[in-house]
């Protein structure tokens, strides 16, 4: 069976930090990858997906990045975070095919502070 | 790129009332419509979804219609329950790259 693990589930850092949150799937091959924001009370705002090994798109201009180093792979990273960074991060994953369910992360809670 | 609204953002039912939250998308191209619901601190998961080949599909006290000439579906949730309280999204996504597109939630309280 497939799995999804997000790493850490909670971090706090310091404005003007670097940022690395790390995804990893299990049990599948080529999945598209996603990274979602939640902010406090508010809807699952898409970041960056992927569709290949090195292959990001990115939807929000923002001082965050992603990349795909592996397969089954998606690290979200900040040279330094913002204030307006915190929030709810979720990676996420789905098969490479059309119509398929996603599956998510357990989801990081990042507070700049 | 697709632009998906949803309404209301907040729901207050008495138990054992029916629930319906709204969704309009920009994209006529979007053929595949789920819904998730999350739970305080948790990941999203899916409860149900809706291909445009269909217009309605039903599991259990949960259904969702899709009307795609208005570009709209929606979730209805009947005799609902405390554990039901929980964020709703809706999605819509298209193409072989599922680039899906949330909703903001619909946060949903059900009073017992």
């Amino acid at each position: 069976s497939q799995t999804i693990h997000q790493w850490p589930a909670t971090l706090v850092q310091p404005v003007g930090s670097p940022l690395s949150l790390e995804c990893t799937v299990e049990g599948t091959s080529n999945p598209n990858l996603y990274w979602y924001r939640q902010a406090a009370g508010r809807g699952l705002q898409l970041l960056f997906y992927s569709v290949g090994i090195g292959q990001i798109s990115s939807e929000v201009p923002q001082n965050l990045s992603a990349s795909r180093p592996q397969d089954r792979q998606f690290i979200l990273s900040s040279k330094k975070l913002l204030l307006s960074d915190s929030g709810f991060y979720l990676c996420a994953w789905t098969r490479d095919s059309p119509n398929t369910e996603a599956f998510f992360g357990q989801g990081t809670r990042l507070t700049v502070v | 790129g697709e632009n998906v609204e949803q309404h209301p953002s907040t729901l207050s039912v008495q138990e054992g009332d029916s629930a319906v939250i709204k969704c309009t998308y920009s994209d006529s191209a979007s053929n595949y419509f789920p819904w998730y619901k999350q739970e305080l601190g948790k990941r999203p998961q899916l409860i149900i979804d809706i291909r445009s080949n269909v217009g309605e599909k039903k599991d259990q006290r949960i259904a969702v219609t899709l009307n795609k000439t208005a570009k709209h579906f929606s979730l209805h949730i009947t005799e609902t329950q405390p554990e039901d309280s929980a964020v709703y999204f809706c999605a819509a996504s298209y193409g072989n790259n599922n680039d899906m597109r949330f909703g903001a939630g619909t946060r949903l309280t059900v009073k017992p």
